[in-house]
């Protein structure tokens, strides 16, 4: 059973554009939402995360939207670039002993110069 | 300097052996996980451990076994490897195990014949 959904499998930008990544999820236990980038042959890394308390989270480019009822949020990385292309997975955890974070299956985004 | 060592970076295996995957943190983290990542599967938790104790075990065989020698060590021992088995498999640390953030080592990547 999939818990945490990403789309799309892949995207590709123009150097400049907004990308918009897109999860859900189903656990209503949930409230801890990070988004993490992994480049060729590296770790994951953690790019931003947010909890449910504020529905919209801010980094320099990149940009969480939640919406708790509908189950879903969304990376937005503003001014894309190059350097921007890479896989980013979404997830999500229940918090307290249990840290297990689900994963999405990621999106491979690529960004055009 | 590295704040997650994971050794080695590669290893090559034969089926039916045994092998450990060692995993150091010096970020002073009291939490640590194991995670694993195919081409098959996404980002797959493992294992948490807080205070040298196993929290969450989500492995569905007895073969996978973490062994905490110390506080900021989580080695994996793999018994009876399997082609299967064949992925990189990633050791995290977090402060704790409420909804901190989980940071990821460079990862061992496993290769069984």
């Amino acid at each position: 059973q999939q818990q945490v959904r990403q789309s799309p499998q892949s995207l590709t930008v123009w150097e400049g554009e907004t990308a918009i990544l897109n999860c859900s999820y189903e656990d209503s236990t949930f409230d801890y939402f990070p988004w993490y980038h992994q480049f060729p042959g590296e770790s994951p890394a953690l790019l931003i995360a947010i909890r449910p308390v504020s529905n919209k989270k801010e980094d320099g480019r990149f940009t969480i939207f939640f919406n708790k009822r509908e189950k879903k949020f969304s990376l937005h990385i503003a001014d894309s670039q190059p350097g921007d292309s890479a896989t980013y997975f979404c997830a999500a955890s229940s918090g307290g002993s249990n840290a297990k974070l689900t994963f999405g299956k990621g999106t491979k985004l690529s960004v055009k110069s | 300097d590295p704040k997650i060592i994971q050794k080695p970076k590669y290893l090559v295996a034969v089926t039916g052996s045994e092998k450990i995957l060692i995993c150091e943190q010096y970020l002073g983290h009291n939490a640590m996980y194991w995670y694993r990542q195919s081409a098959k599967k996404p980002l797959e938790f493992m294992f948490s451990y807080s205070y040298q104790k196993l929290m969450d075990n989500q492995t569905a065989s007895s073969r996978f076994q973490p062994q905490s020698s110390k506080k900021n060590h989580l080695d994996l021992q793999i018994t009876a490897l399997k082609p299967d088995d064949s992925a990189t498999y990633f050791c995290a640390s977090s402060q704790g195990t409420g909804l901190y953030e989980q940071y990821f080592g460079p990862g061992t990547r496993l290769t069984v014949l």
